[in-house]
């Protein structure tokens, strides 16, 4: 059984660091892509970051680059995102994503049950 | 900045039909956009629903389908049920970077 399992989120203050993990479980997860999606209280979702499958390519969404790192640990099965620099709208529920990429398609399949930070003095 | 718009609500009856659309900022949403829409109830992760313009996962009910109407991304639900009341959202793929759309929420009355 596929499962994603998100932890690290909190309380920090503005400009504080936080790393959110994702472990990884019931596939092989060297294979897949990877996303952090995040989603402000009442808000809709938003696309913060991918990795491919050995780690090498990394994008981000204009309103985190140079502040969120995204990286995989794939001998561990877990995805990271470093976060930086935090600001109060960078408060949400934070989920990662599998996907699976072919020739001619995208599929996010699997979800993680997200996990919140908040970002407050 | 890419903004990808849906409508904000849409009310729909047992039973009845109801297309909700993906409209992007930047002109017509073709496959190459590899539209994805994603079914969220309170409380609880987004679910896959259509990949790909019209791909369903193997969880996803017949009655919902993807297409490409008017140069948007369109997603039927045809036979409502009570439970396909949710938010619905779908999104895009721009050569790098991933643009979700603002969300539909599909109320069953």
């Amino acid at each position: 059984e596929v499962q994603l399992v998100e932890s690290g989120g909190g309380l920090v203050q503005p400009g504080g660091s936080l790393r959110l993990s994702c472990a990884a479980s019931g596939f092989t997860f060297s294979s897949y892509w990877m996303h952090w999606v995040r989603q402000a209280p009442g808000k809709g979702l938003v696309w913060v970051s991918r990795i491919n499958s050995d780690g090498r390519t990394t994008t981000y969404a204009d309103s985190v680059k140079g502040r969120f790192t995204i990286s995989r640990d794939n001998a561990k099965n877990t995805l990271y995102l470093q976060m930086n620099s935090l600001r109060a709208e960078d408060t949400a529920v934070y989920y990662c994503a599998r996907v699976l990429v072919g020739t001619k398609s995208v599929l996010f399949d699997y979800w993680g049950q997200g996990t919140l930070v908040t970002v407050s003095s | 900045q890419t903004v990808v718009t849906q409508e904000p609500s849409l009310t729909v009856s047992p039973g009845g039909t109801v297309t909700l659309t993906c409209a992007s900022s930047t002109g017509a949403v073709t496959s190459d956009y590899y539209p994805n829409w994603f079914q969220q109830k309170p409380g609880q992760a987004p679910r896959t629903l259509i990949y790909s313009t019209n791909n369903k996962h193997s969880w996803t009910p017949a009655r919902f389908s993807g297409s490409l109407l008017g140069g948007k991304a369109a997603l039927t639900l045809s036979g409502v049920q009570p439970e396909d009341e949710a938010e619905y959202y779908c999104l895009l793929y721009y050569g790098g970077v991933y643009v979700f759309g603002t969300g539909t929420k599909v109320t069953v009355l």
